[in-house]
């Protein structure tokens, strides 16, 4: 166990549907990530929170919306996506944002479909 | 700009031998790298770091990594491959661009053979 839990582990929908992503981190972390993987691509960031806020949103579609309740919890938002979005997203946390030698903790990740 | 490269997609290696993934990377200032394994249906986990000092570096599951600055390459190796360590390796490089950010190569695939 790493302390982050990511719910669902797998998920189908449809273009128009409306779903979220549920990410939990119990490492009294500052900061917490998104980060999209497809097969034989480098991991993808999408965004970063530290403390809360949205510090990074890299060129990501609107059709992703991310949600920082506290620290603890990240949500993605997902709102008529693309069969090209199909792919493992993954949540992550650490420490903070700032530092040098900042190691990443993962969830297991949301294995997402868009039919 | 900042960037990793896993020239590898997949590796086979027997189990009992020893193993090399291949890592460079190309950024501006002080590399800070880092060793990631990923098993199936599970995020990546740590393995091992490289922020200043000596240049061999040792890390989970028997894992040590080299940093050579000449030929701006981070490999990871490991002396005696087991089953167990079939799983994604990924590279990553910790470099700042208005940020700190974690950059990630694409991943090798190992696969130990029994």
């Amino acid at each position: 166990e790493t302390g982050v839990t990511q719910t669902p582990r797998h998920l189908v929908m449809g273009m128009t549907n409306k779903k979220s992503l549920k990410c939990e981190q119990h490492l009294g972390h500052n900061a917490m990530y998104w980060y999209k993987q497809s097969a034989k691509k480098p991991l993808e960031l999408m965004f970063v929170y530290s403390l809360e806020e949205r510090v990074e949103n890299n060129s990501v579609p609107s059709r992703f919306s991310p949600e920082c309740p506290n620290s603890s919890h990240l949500f993605l938002h997902l709102h008529t996506l693309q069969p090209e979005d199909s792919a493992l997203y993954l949540c992550a946390s650490s420490q903070g944002q700032f530092s040098t030698n900042e190691k990443l903790f993962f969830g297991s990740g949301t294995q997402l479909s868009v039919l | 700009a900042q960037s990793v490269a896993q020239p590898e997609d997949q590796v086979n290696v027997a189990e009992g031998n020893p193993l090399t993934v291949k890592c460079t990377y190309s950024v501006s200032g002080n590399p800070y790298l880092f060793w990631y394994v990923q098993y199936p249906n599970r995020g990546l986990q740590f393995l091992l770091k490289y922020i200043t000092g000596d240049n061999l570096v040792k890390g989970s599951y028997g894992f040590e990594a080299e940093f050579n600055k000449s030929q701006t390459s981070f490999h990871l190796k490991k002396p005696s491959a087991l089953v167990g360590g079939s799983a994604l390796y990924s590279c990553a490089v910790r470099a700042y661009t208005g940020g700190f950010k974690t950059i990630f190569g694409a991943g090798t695939r190992l696969f130990v053979k029994a």
